[in-house]
């Protein structure tokens, strides 16, 4: 199973651009990336996913290197509703299944 | 659809008593995933069953716990005997399609004296 490493936590101001990055050095072949989002006391909530290049959809951006070693969620223009902790994960479509949530970025967003 | 749905919401129980967590997925949807979270130890997948069947329970902490899946509609985690250790937030997600997006419960806090 691939290993994610995230920053613990970020802060940002209200309007600006927060990028976080994530590490996976032992993403495989058939493994997907895929960023939960999770507010207190609520489950995780999908965000986005992709397997390379970029991807883009109404909430956010991922942009994935050509080596797939990591990737980056990139939430344009924060507001205070984006305090969150945002988890990255690899996992595969096929073969065995597992999610493994690393400890997250918790992310403040301050007015 | 009204989503994952979990109850009860919040459950407060004395040690050595039984807990059961009871889990309605999103009709439709083939895997059904039980996750624990805690400050200590963050999220942690307990168990999944792809289309009733378990899958792989090796995040169940112990033999105390216990899952189950009679139909593609209901599930349940047990908990018996309940230790102050267990005292958590119990999640319950499912997702339509293996590695596809996994929508959550709101969850169910336990707290065990």
């Amino acid at each position: 199973l691939a290993k994610t490493t995230q920053p613990i936590s970020m802060d940002s101001y209200e309007g600006q651009e927060v990028n976080i990055t994530c590490s996976h050095n032992n993403i495989a072949t058939n493994d997907y990336i895929t960023w939960y989002q999770q507010f207190p006391s609520q489950g995780p909530r999908f965000i986005i996913q992709g397997y390379k290049t970029k991807v883009t959809n109404e909430v956010a951006s991922l942009f994935i290197p050509a080596d797939r070693k990591s990737s980056t969620l990139s939430l344009p223009r924060v507001s205070l509703s984006d305090t969150a902790v945002y988890y990255c994960l690899v996992g595969g479509h096929t073969g065995g299944f597992k999610t493994i949530f690393g400890a997250g970025t918790r992310l403040f967003v301050k007015a | 659809d009204a989503g994952v749905i979990q109850s009860p919401r919040h459950e407060v129980t004395e040690m050595g008593q039984e807990v059961t967590l009871r889990c309605k997925p999103i009709s439709g949807h083939d895997y059904l995933f039980w996750y624990r979270q805690t400050m200590m130890r963050g999220l942690e997948l307990l168990i999944y069953f792809n289309n009733n069947v378990p899958i792989d329970d090796s995040g169940m902490p112990e033999d105390r716990f216990s899952a189950k899946m009679p139909n593609a509609s209901f599930s349940t985690l047990k908990i018996q005997p309940s230790e102050p250790r267990d005292s958590a937030v119990y999640f319950c997600a499912s997702s339509l399609i293996k590695g596809e997006t996994q929508y959550f419960g709101p969850g169910t806090r336990l707290l065990v004296l």
